[in-house]
C-alpha cells in the first residue's frame, strides 16, 4: 500500500464509450502524474499537475483529458479511444515538483479498448 | 532526448547475487533511480543516485558512473520474492522546466529455487 489508490483496477470499453479513471493520494503531496505503461515499452509520462495546475502535457492525444479538482484527486477522462490505447495507466504523486525523484505510484488501471 | 537501455530479462538462483545494468544518454541528467514492480502492482522506489559511487541499502545496492552514463542495481542473497521487473529511470528537465523521470523498459528478473 503506497498511499495512492486508483479506480477502477480493470476497465474494458468500446471505442465509442466515455469513461473516467480516478486517482486519489492520501500522502499530502502537491504534485500528481499520469503515466501509460504498454507491454514491452517504457513508462510514458502523460500529464503532470502541481497544486492543481497542469505543468506538463507530453504530446498526448486529445482523446485523453485530465482533470485535477484538488491536490488529492486526479482524473483521466477517456473518449473515442483506439485499440492501441489499451495499456496500464498509472497514477503517481510526489511531495512537490522539486523533489520529484521519489514518486509514489498507485496500482494502476488495466484498460482494454475493444 | 533520452535513451535508456537495460536487459529485457534475467534469471538467477535463490541465494545468489545478480547485477542489473542500465546505460543512458541524456542532455540534462539530474539523478538516476531504480524502481521495483511486481506483476500487477505499483512500481516502488528502491534507490537514488545523483553522485558517482555506490549506495547500499540492505540487500540492494546501486552504483552510478556519470562519465560513463552507466548504473547498476546489485541484489544480494536473492529471494523468491525478488522476482519482479526492475525499472531504471533518469531524471531530466522537461519541456516546461520541471524535472521529470524518464524510464527504461525494465528488466524482468526471475528467481528460481
Amino acid at each position: 500500500e503506497t498511499g495512492v489508490t486508483q479506480t477502477p483496477r480493470h476497465l474494458v470499453m468500446g471505442m465509442t464509450n466515455k469513461k473516467s479513471l480516478k486517482c486519489e493520494q492520501h500522502l499530502g503531496h502537491n504534485a500528481m502524474y499520469w503515466y501509460k505503461q504498454s507491454a514491452k515499452k517504457p513508462l510514458e509520462l502523460m500529464f503532470v499537475y502541481s497544486l492543481e495546475e497542469r505543468v506538463e502535457n507530453n504530446s498526448v492525444p486529445s482523446r485523453f483529458s485530465p482533470e485535477c479538482p484538488n491536490s488529492s484527486h486526479l482524473f483521466l477522462h477517456l473518449h473515442t479511444l483506439q485499440p492501441e490505447d489499451s495499456a496500464l495507466y498509472l497514477c503517481a504523486s510526489s511531495q512537490d515538483l522539486a523533489t520529484a525523484y521519489e514518486q509514489y505510484f498507485g496500482p494502476g488501471t488495466r484498460l482494454t479498448v475493444t | 532526448g533520452q535513451n535508456i537501455d537495460q536487459p529485457t530479462e534475467m534469471t538467477a538462483t535463490e541465494g545468489a547475487i545478480v547485477q542489473i545494468n542500465c546505460t543512458y544518454q541524456t542532455s540534462g541528467f539530474n539523478g538516476l533511480f531504480w524502481y521495483q514492480q511486481h506483476a500487477g502492482e505499483a512500481p516502488t522506489f528502491l534507490s537514488y543516485n545523483v553522485l558517482d559511487g555506490l549506495e547500499e541499502k540492505g540487500r540492494f545496492s546501486s552504483f552510478l558512473s556519470r562519465s560513463k552514463g552507466y548504473s547498476y542495481l546489485l541484489l544480494k542473497e536473492l529471494q523468491m520474492k525478488d522476482s519482479a521487473s526492475y525499472l531504471c529511470a533518469v531524471r531530466e528537465r522537461g519541456n516546461t522546466g520541471f524535472q521529470k523521470l524518464v524510464f527504461g523498459t525494465g528488466t524482468r528478473l526471475l528467481v528460481s529455487p
